[in-house]
């Protein structure tokens, strides 16, 4: 079956420095998909990113970056310059099969502090 | 273009209650996913509804159950409710019975009492 794992329960950093939430999947499928979302206080999700099993290609946007490396199963995302704005429950997740059996990990809470 | 919208945003039934949980879809959207986020928990998959049919299923007891309309608009009910069916509802939806493309509403807050 397939799982997610978010080891951070909880991090903390002082604006603009800049953090890694980190997570590990397991799948049996050579076909799946990784996804990262927010979600802020408000409480609705918020998509970031999703990439599939066969792009390894890293990803930056703006600040956001993410870095897939299968021979680890690791899909780790990277704040760069945090702000407090990024203060947020940040979930992975993995889809298998074209998109069937979405999983989420237990999520990473994101403090930024001023 | 309107996104995914969710009703009612709060709700507060007590044990023993049924709940009904409404969610329209993203507009050219038609699957709807239903997932139960507990309180510092990632959100858990319910099911999804494709073509008026229940396709996929979650770990989830036969109390909760559900619809979609020719509209593409869902239900989720829950039948004898649990103190520990409290959750945030979340409802996601995306298109042609796949969620690697899904936009999520901003969920239904229940209590159970």
């Amino acid at each position: 079956a397939q799982k997610v794992t978010q080891a951070q329960t909880e991090i903390s950093v002082v604006e603009k420095e800049d953090v890694t939430l980190d997570c590990v999947y397991e799948t049996r499928d050579t076909t799946y998909y990784l996804f990262w979302y927010k979600q802020p206080p408000s409480g609705e999700l918020v998509f970031l990113i999703r990439r599939n099993s066969f792009d390894e290609q890293n990803e930056i946007s703006g600040r956001y970056s993410w870095n897939f490396q299968k021979s680890t199963s690791s899909f780790n995302f990277t704040i760069t310059a945090s702000q407090v704005v990024d203060s947020a429950v940040y979930f992975c997740a993995l889809s298998e099969n074209y998109g069937q059996n979405f999983v989420f990990g237990p999520g990473t809470r994101l403090s930024v502090l001023p | 273009d309107a996104g995914v919208t969710q009703s009612p945003t709060h709700l507060i039934k007590t044990r023993g209650q049924q709940v009904t949980l409404r969610c329209s879809p993203k507009s050219g959207h038609d699957t709807v996913s239903w997932y139960q986020q507990a309180l510092g928990q990632g959100p858990q998959f319910i099911f999804q509804y494709y073509e008026e049919e229940e396709r996929q299923r979650g770990n989830f007891p036969d109390r909760f159950s559900g619809h979609q309309f020719p509209n593409y608009s869902s239900e989720l009910n829950v039948n004898a409710l649990l103190l520990g069916d409290s959750a945030l509802y979340l409802c996601a939806s995306s298109f042609g019975g796949v969620s690697y493309e899904q936009y999520f509403g901003p969920g239904t807050r229940l209590t159970v009492t």
